[in-house]
């Protein structure tokens, strides 16, 4: 099946710093991509997602671009404020969808 | 349109009690999944349905987790007998069907913890 590793957590930055969370990626085909977004007492949230490679998926200020060449689908964000702070989940999902396999998560906490 | 539902928000049971959790999925959505996700990890997948038929349930606990969507619209995961490691957030996920829906749309999730 599929994985996915996320870089470990937690990341404390700044508000206005630039921020990379580093996400690769071990799939058979080619697997939908997903960033997901936990703040702190809700449930996950779709971020940004991509289907095929070199799609690049937005929301928010935040973006991923999917990089079959490297398995990767790193999320950036040029600007963070405090409100990103959250726990955000890189996944993949096979089956058209139908199976999501999780990173471990990566917290970031942005401060003033 | 209206979101995953679940209830409860929070449950707290001795071990070796049992404890149900009820999900309710966006109208329309065929497609519904469970998830346990433990402190500090990703979700994991319990189960998934399609309408009222079980796709696939190979990573649940059958010996103490069941779980059952009778008419393929709301869903009811249950656990009995309870054990400590069973403390974890519960999620439920729905989906739609069709071409370009392979977006999975998550409930606010029950937290169970067993003492």
């Amino acid at each position: 099946g599929n994985s996915v590793t996320q870089m470990e957590g937690p990341v404390t930055l700044s508000e206005e710093a630039f921020l990379t969370i580093n996400c690769t990626y071990t799939a058979t085909g080619y697997p939908s991509l997903f960033w997901y977004v936990q703040y702190p007492g809700e449930g996950l949230q779709l971020l940004l997602k991509a289907t095929k490679a070199d799609d690049k998926g937005s929301n928010k200020g935040f973006e991923a671009t999917y990089r079959k060449e490297t398995t990767s689908f790193h999320l950036e964000k040029g600007s963070v404020q405090v409100s990103d702070s959250a726990v955000y989940f890189c996944a993949t999902a096979e089956g058209g969808g139908n199976k999501l396999t999780f990173g471990t998560g990566t917290q970031l906490k942005v401060e003033l | 349109e209206a979101g995953v539902a679940q209830s409860p928000r929070y449950k707290i049971i001795e071990k070796r009690q049992s404890v149900a959790f009820w999900c309710n999925p966006i109208s329309g959505h065929a497609t519904l999944y469970w998830y346990q996700q433990i402190l500090g990890q990703g979700p994991k997948l319990l189960i998934q349905f399609q309408n009222n038929g079980v796709v696939d349930d190979s990573q649940l606990p059958k010996d103490r987790f069941s779980a059952e969507r009778l008419k393929g619209v709301d869903s009811t995961l249950k656990i009995q007998p309870a054990k400590l490691e069973d403390s974890a957030v519960y999620l439920c996920a729905s989906r739609s069907q069709g071409a370009g829906t392979d977006t999975q749309y998550f409930g606010p999730g029950t937290r169970l913890t067993v003492l």
